[in-house]
């Protein structure tokens, strides 16, 4: 069936660092693809998203593309910062059930200053 | 984006009992979810709420344990029943934008059942 794998945490990363997050998918189909965010404390918001290969998501300094040919959507972010620390979850929309997302397990970044 | 409300944000609850978490958006949406977010998991998709009809759930949950309303497009309700403590989750509600492309989440509601 339709699922996501990413990297497990936590990652823990020096401020100004480069960050990688890897994702992996399967699907039927071509799905969307996603990245939302949980901050300490607060709601899951979207970061990013990409509804078609070779797309690329940006939002606050991070990146991801939609590449069909690995099946990935790693998120990227050239200079990490302590205000990055959250936890990243990667998703899809199965297009066969509208709006149905599917997430990843989540990946827990901690930036030390 | 829609704006999306949840009350309660927290409660602790006694086992065997049951809790109703209410859903309020600040526009008219057609889809609208309720997720779990079990303690270091990540989310799982309990059930989508039809406005005007029965929910539909997802494998391994029930309409018993988890009863569903969506009396019209802005609110949804979910009760939690017969409580035990595996029940301990946050609770999230979730609705499409207009076009069905992205979703958005609501704060969540943080259950711990004793």
């Amino acid at each position: 069936g339709d699922s996501v794998t990413q990297m497990e945490g936590p990652v823990t990363l020096s401020e100004e660092a480069f960050l990688t997050i890897n994702c992996t998918y399967t699907a039927t189909g071509y799905p969307s693809l996603f990245w939302y965010v949980q901050y300490p404390g607060e709601g899951l918001q979207l970061l990013l998203k990409a509804t078609k290969a070779d797309d690329k998501g940006s939002n606050k300094g991070f990146e991801a593309t939609y590449r069909k040919e690995t099946t990935s959507f790693h998120l990227e972010k050239g200079s990490v910062q302590v205000s990055d620390s959250a936890v990243y979850f990667c998703a899809l929309r199965v297009y066969s059930s509208a709006s149905k997302i599917i997430f990843g397990s989540g990946t827990r970044l901690s930036i030390r200053p | 984006s829609a704006v999306i409300s949840q009350k309660p944000s927290r409660d602790i609850c006694q086992r065997g009992t049951s809790l109703t978490i209410q859903c309020q958006v600040d526009s008219q949406v057609t889809m609208m979810f309720w997720y779990r977010q079990q303690p270091g998991q990540s989310l799982t998709l309990i059930a989508t709420a039809n406005q005007g009809s029965e929910a539909t759930y997802e494998s391994g949950f029930v309409i018993d344990k988890f009863p569903i309303s969506r009396p019209n497009l802005t609110f949804s309700t979910l009760t939690v029943s017969n409580m035990s403590p595996e029940d301990s989750s946050i609770y999230l509600c979730s609705v499409t934008d207009r076009g069905g492309e992205t979703q958005y989440f609501g704060p969540g509601t943080r259950l711990l059942v004793l």
